[in-house]
C-alpha cells in the first residue's frame, strides 16, 4: 500500500493565482483532512472529511476549498494565492473508529 | 478549548540515556492521545496510539502512558540512540478534533 499520497511535493505560485493540493489514500480511510505547519504555531487544521460528500471546517478554513467525490481523494484548493498561505501543508486520513492518523509527506508551497 | 503543552521545546541528551517526553492537555474529556515523530522536510509518522480507556501502550523499545484524571501523557524511550533524533508531538482527540502540541525537538548525541 502506498499509504497517503501528497502531489506536489514543492510548488512556487505568485499573488492571486490558484491551484490545487492533490491528496490520495488507498487505506479505505473515511476520514481525511489537510493540515498546515508553520514555525511557531504547530499543525493546524484547515478542513476535514468524514467520507464521500460530507466535508468540514476546521480552525483555519478561509482561503482554502475542499471537495470529497470519492473516498480515496480529498484535494485542497486555492482560489487566490496569498503571501500568508505560504507553508507546508499536510494531508492525513483515518478510520473512524480507531482515530490512528496516517500522513503524507507534505507539500511545500511558497506564494511570492 | 482543548489546549496541549509539550514541554521542554527541546532536549539533548547523550547516547543510552532513558528518556521521558511530557505531554500535558487541559481538557481530559478525550477520546484517545497519539503520539508521532517528524524527520526533518517529512511528514509525521505515528507511533503509538492510546485510547481513552487504555493506561499505556508499548511498541519496541517506547511506551506511552495516559493518565486521564490529570491531564498527562508521557512517552517513555529506552536506551536511546542517534537515529531516535526528531521532534515528537502528541495529539489530542476529543469534542474539538485532534488538537496538537507545539512538539519537542530531541537530539541524541553518539
Amino acid at each position: 500500500n502506498a499509504g497517503v499520497t501528497q502531489t506536489p511535493k514543492f510548488q512556487v505560485l505568485k499573488t492571486g493565482q490558484s491551484m490545487t493540493l492533490q491528496c490520495a489514500q488507498d487505506m479505505n480511510h473515511e476520514y481525511m483532512s489537510w493540515y498546515r505547519q508553520d514555525p511557531g504555531m504547530g499543525l493546524r487544521l484547515i478542513h476535514y472529511s468524514v467520507g464521500a460528500g460530507i466535508t468540514d471546517q476546521g480552525e483555519v478554513p478561509n482561503g482554502y476549498n475542499v471537495s470529497r467525490s470519492t473516498t480515496e481523494d480529498f484535494p485542497l484548493r486555492l482560489l487566490s494565492a496569498a503571501p500568508s498561505q505560504t507553508s507546508v501543508y499536510f494531508c492525513a486520513s483515518s478510520l473512524l473508529n480507531t482515530g490512528e492518523l496516517f500522513f503524507g509527506e507534505g507539500s511545500r508551497l511558497t506564494v511570492l | 478549548k482543548q489546549e496541549v503543552t509539550q514541554i521542554p521545546a527541546a532536549l539533548s541528551v547523550p547516547e543510552g540515556e532513558n528518556l521521558v517526553l511530557n505531554c500535558s492537555f487541559t481538557d481530559s474529556a478525550i477520546y484517545n492521545l497519539q503520539w508521532f515523530r517528524q524527520d526533518p522536510g517529512k511528514g509525521l509518522t505515528s507511533l503509538l496510539l492510546i485510547q481513552s480507556s487504555q493506561r499505556e501502550q508499548t511498541s519496541g523499545r517506547l511506551n506511552a502512558s495516559l493518565d486521564k484524571s490529570s491531564g498527562r501523557s508521557t512517552l517513555y524511550i529506552a536506551a536511546s540512540q542517534p537515529g531516535d533524533s526528531a521532534t515528537y508531538l502528541c495529539a489530542v482527540s476529543g469534542s474539538e478534533k485532534l488538537v496538537f502540541g507545539k512538539g519537542m525537538k530531541l537530539t541524541v548525541n553518539p
